[in-house]
């Protein structure tokens, strides 16, 4: 159980355009969810906490109006780059919280942006 | 000074070898303590997950939580060459689902055959 799918796994774009990612709760409902970005060879870093059905709260130097995030279900949340640039490029990983359980983030397997 | 410090390694063991990594945070409010395991291009998976200070095995995982010096241990036993991945420390204050955990930098460990 826990499981948390992402799509997609790896994407190319062109500069300028716009992504979307997708992060899925298979086997759970998840009332809060939220994106990572991680560098290679370096740890997660926190953009943004999504709970369902509300605004999500960006972390302090997070373009919120760049990095776009819908949380409409207890299963969905996606993660939009928006005017996407090659320094976006990166590993983006969500992670799901199970309602009413400790406070342990199942993590997807990650989507790896590369903006050329 | 960050919140939460974690040797990045990397750290080389033999195989069979007991593989030890630690992580040393400065909030004194963190009392979730959790180990996660990254291999590279993956998603980290949840490891161990332990409350306050105290000891908790799993398998060939032990965890450990020092609450008064502000450090806590993994130590890995019989390591494999499977247990080759960056393993990362993360803490909370509240146990509330949702709430944001905050990481330490991540330990790459390498076990040679």
């Amino acid at each position: 159980g826990a499981v948390v799918s992402q799509h997609p796994s790896w994407v190319i774009c062109k500069s300028g355009t716009s992504v979307k990612i997708e992060c899925r709760s298979l086997d759970f409902q998840a009332t809060t969810m939220f994106w990572y970005r991680q560098f290679p060879k370096q740890s997660l870093m926190l953009m943004a906490t999504s709970n369902e059905g509300s605004k999500a709260t960006y972390e302090q130097g997070v373009e919120k109006d760049k990095f776009l995030i819908n949380h409409a279900s207890l299963t969905l949340s996606t993660l939009t780059v928006t005017s996407a640039h090659p320094e976006d490029s990166s590993f983006y990983i969500c992670s799901a919280s199970r309602a009413g359980v400790f406070n342990e983030q199942f993590f997807g397997p990650g989507t790896r942006l590369t903006v050329l | 000074q960050k919140e939460v410090e974690q040797d990045p390694g990397p750290l080389s063991v033999p195989e069979g070898a007991i593989v030890s990594l630690n992580c040393t945070y400065s909030n004194s409010a963190f009392q979730y303590f959790m180990w996660y395991r990254q291999y590279s291009r993956k998603g980290p998976e949840l490891l161990m997950y332990t409350y306050s200070s105290g000891n908790k095995e799993d398998g060939r995982f032990t965890a450990q939580v020092d609450k008064s010096s502000k450090y806590i241990s993994l130590f890995i036993r019989d390591s494999q060459p499977s247990d080759s991945a960056t393993y990362l420390c993360a803490m909370s204050a509240s146990k509330a689902a949702g709430n944001k955990l905050t990481f330490g930098g991540g330990t790459r460990v390498l076990v040679k055959p």
